[in-house]
């Protein structure tokens, strides 16, 4: 089956400090690409999702100047999480796909000091 | 009213046990419906996408859905200790064959006792 990748699976960071999660599909081109985030013991929560080649487009009360989604091409979407702060530390997942086949991303643990 | 509901658990069965997970949805319009597994700490894997209602099969799995109630369920026959995780249902938003967006439930937690 499809592959999605993501990078790093897990990141410690110091608040105020930026993190880049990139998210790949490995053998195929997703124009499409979601980002969800799941704190203990919660469902996933998606964040927005990431078009190829334009603005991602966030869902209700998501800042999206603090989470900047960039899907600069068909392979790659990356998630910057600005200035993070503990109430950031999460589990951070995305999604890809084409039709009904859709595939998750193996996560990113961040952990905001 | 959430999107999608299940009851959270956690749902308690022997070992060689039916174990039965519900859900309901709210949006009428939605055609496509999936059960995914997560174990602590890791990403979701597709268990079962069910498109019309009625029941299907695979293996000790069986989706059931009904459009009509606007209910899905998960049946695990033979419950075996590794099947103990987080049981999430998901629904897409959007036609069939399209990306959509996924919206999930909370999830139920699935203990499974040798």
């Amino acid at each position: 089956g499809a592959v999605v990748s993501q990078h790093p699976s897990w990141v410690i960071c110091k608040s105020g400090t930026s993190v880049k999660i990139e998210c790949r599909s490995l053998d195929f081109q997703a124009t499409t690409m979601f980002w969800y985030r799941q704190f203990p013991k919660q469902s996933l929560m998606l964040m927005a999702t990431s078009n190829e080649g334009s603005k991602a487009t966030y869902e209700q009360g998501v800042e999206k100047d603090k989470f900047l989604i960039n899907h600069a091409s068909l392979t790659l979407s990356t998630l910057t999480v600005t200035s993070a702060h503990p109430e950031d530390s999460s589990f951070y997942i995305c999604r890809a796909g084409f039709g009904d086949e859709q595939y998750f991303g193996p996560g990113t643990r961040l952990t905001v000091t | 009213q959430k999107e999608v509901e299940q009851n959270s658990g956690p749902l308690s069965v022997p070992e060689g046990a039916i174990a039965s997970l519900n859900c309901t949805y709210s949006d009428r319009g939605s055609q496509s419906f999936f059960w995914y597994r997560q174990y602590s700490g890791k990403s979701p894997e597709l268990i079962m996408s069910i498109y019309s209602n009625g029941d299907k099969e695979d293996g000790r799995f069986t989706a059931q859905l009904n459009k009509a109630s606007q209910y899905v369920s998960l049946l695990i026959r033979d419950s075996q200790p590794s099947d103990s995780a987080t049981y999430l249902c998901a629904v897409k938003i959007g036609r069939r064959n399209q990306g959509g967006k996924l919206i999930f439930g909370q999830g139920t937690e699935l203990s499974v006792k040798p």
